[in-house]
């Protein structure tokens, strides 16, 4: 069975970091595009960043640089690490993987919340 | 960016009826078309992929059409479970951006 463990949400402040995980297990972690997606309290879903098996990386233009994706193969895990963040970063944020080969989302993480206040 | 625009924003749909949701892009793009499922307190599902192609486990009921711009998912017979927010989203590229989503309600 897919699964994908997210960790790493809470409370920070405005200006403050943090990096969110996301553990498979399941498949063979290494052969799989994943992807960052956010839902903002009430919200949609905004996809904020592509990682490919090779490590192609993409990022929503409005991230403006200040998150930065990252796999580690060997631990089966995905990252977030986010920067500067502004209250308008809080949300639920999901990792979720690419079907092989193509570019949709089969499997999500249960979603871990990040609030962004002073 | 290609952006989507799903209608309506809420639609209300008695037991048993048929319920239909649309679902545009800016621009093309072919069958690379995906509809999710979001229950409350729940993460995304995925319902269809290349536009009209049942994921593992989805029921029947819930089919896919359409490609280019114009795409449209139909639930045949509403059940109570399949109240939910229903999402497409394009990946005809990397950046697999979303509509803002269809509110599906019993009526």
């Amino acid at each position: 069975e897919v699964q994908l463990v997210q960790s790493g949400g809470g409370l920070v402040q405005p200006g403050g970091s943090l990096r969110l995980s996301c553990a498979a297990s399941g498949f063979t972690f290494s052969t799989y595009s994943l992807n960052w997606v956010r839902q903002a309290p009430g919200k949609g879903l905004e996809w904020l960043s592509y990682i490919s098996s090779s490590g192609v990386i993409y990022y929503a233009d409005s991230l403006k640089g200040r998150f930065t994706i990252s796999r580690d193969n060997a631990k089966n895990s995905l990252y977030l690490q986010m920067d500067s963040l502004t209250a308008d970063d809080t949300a639920l944020y999901y990792c979720a993987r690419g079907s092989y080969g193509d570019y949709y989302f089969d499997n999500w993480g249960q979603g871990t919340l990040v609030t962004v206040s002073s | 960016e290609i952006v989507m625009t799903q209608s309506p924003a809420t639609l209300s749909v008695s037991p048993g009826e048929r319920a239909t949701l649309s679902c545009r892009a800016s621009q093309s793009v072919g069958s690379n078309l995906a509809w999710y499922q979001q229950k409350p307190g729940q993460p995304p599902r995925l319902l269809i992929y290349g536009a009209s192609t049942r994921a593992t486990g989805i029921p029947a009921r819930f089919s896919g059409s359409g490609s280019g711009t114009e795409f449209t998912l139909i639930i045949s017979s509403l059940q109570s479970e399949d109240v939910a927010v229903y999402y497409c989203q394009q990946y005809n590229d990397w950046s697999g951006t979303f509509g803002q989503g269809t509110k599906l309600e019993i009526k």
